[in-house]
C-alpha cells in the first residue's frame, strides 16, 4: 500500500522565519511527488518533482526530492501571514493509476 | 488557465436521501476525473477514477454502490451519494485531467446529513 508521511503536522513560526516541510513516501512504481497548498478550499499546485537533487524554485518557495532516500522538502523562506495554509505532498498511486495518495499535511502558521 | 467547477458548494439533507454533486471542467475536456473526500483535519483520501464513458474505478473500502459516479461527458462527472447517513458527511473534492499530467481541482462540496 502507497504511503505518504509528512512532518510536522503542525508548525507555528514569525514572519520572516524560513521553514522546512518534509515528506516521505513510499509507493510500487515511484513516477513524480507534488507539492500542493490548500487554505479554504480545494488545493492548489505548487510543485511536481521528478529527478532526485534537482531544486525547484518559485519565488520564496523551493523544493527537493531525494529518491534514494525517498523523501521531499518543501522550503518556505522570508514567510508572510499569507504563506498561513495547509501543504500536501502526494504521489500518484502505484501500478499505473494516476490517482493521487496524499500525506496529511503540514498545518502552517504565520504569526505577525 | 484550467478551472474545474463544482456544485452545489454545500449541500444539507436528511439522512436516507440521496444528493449528487457535480463536478465540471469549464475551459478544458477531461478525460479523467478522481473524486476524493476529505473528513474534518484529515488528508484528501481518492475514492474513485472515473473516465468519460466507462465504468468508475473504486478505491479499496469504498462502496460502490453508495458512491454512485457518473462521467457522461468530457466535461462533467457527477457523484451521487445514495442512501447517505451521518458518517457520510465530509468535503467532496473533485479534480480534472486533461490531455496533460496535471490535476485541477475543483473547489469541493461540503456535505452534511442529518
Amino acid at each position: 500500500e502507497d504511503k505518504v508521511v509528512q512532518s510536522p503536522l503542525s508548525l507555528v513560526v514569525h514572519e520572516g522565519d524560513t521553514v522546512t516541510l518534509n515528506c516521505s513516501y513510499e509507493v510500487t512504481n515511484f513516477r513524480s511527488l507534488l507539492w500542493y497548498k490548500q487554505e479554504k478550499k480545494a488545493p492548489t499546485f505548487l510543485f511536481m518533482l521528478t529527478s532526485s537533487g534537482i531544486e525547484k524554485k518559485s519565488g520564496r518557495l523551493s523544493s527537493i526530492l531525494d529518491k534514494k532516500e525517498l523523501f521531499s522538502i518543501l522550503n518556505i523562506t522570508a514567510t508572510q501571514t499569507g504563506d498561513s495554509a495547509v501543504y500536501l505532498c502526494a504521489v500518484p498511486a502505484g501500478g499505473g493509476a494516476d490517482g493521487l495518495t496524499f500525506g496529511k499535511g503540514t498545518h502552517l502558521i504565520i504569526q505577525p | 488557465g484550467a478551472v474545474v467547477s463544482q456544485h452545489p458548494s454545500w449541500v444539507i439533507c436528511k439522512s436516507g436521501t440521496s444528493v449528487k454533486i457535480e463536478c465540471r471542467s469549464l475551459d478544458f475536456q477531461a478525460t479523467t476525473m478522481f473524486w476524493y473526500r476529505q473528513f474534518p483535519k484529515q488528508s484528501l483520501m481518492l475514492m474513485a477514477t472515473s473516465n468519460e464513458g466507462s465504468k468508475a474505478t473504486y478505491e479499496q473500502g469504498v462502496e460502490k454502490d453508495k458512491f454512485l459516479i457518473n462521467h457522461a461527458s468530457l466535461t462533467l462527472s457527477t457523484l451521487t451519494v445514495t442512501s447517505a447517513h451521518p458518517e457520510d458527511s465530509s468535503f467532496y473534492i473533485c479534480s480534472a485531467r486533461g490531455a496533460v499530467w496535471e490535476q485541477y481541482f475543483g473547489p469541493g462540496t461540503r456535505l452534511t446529513v442529518t
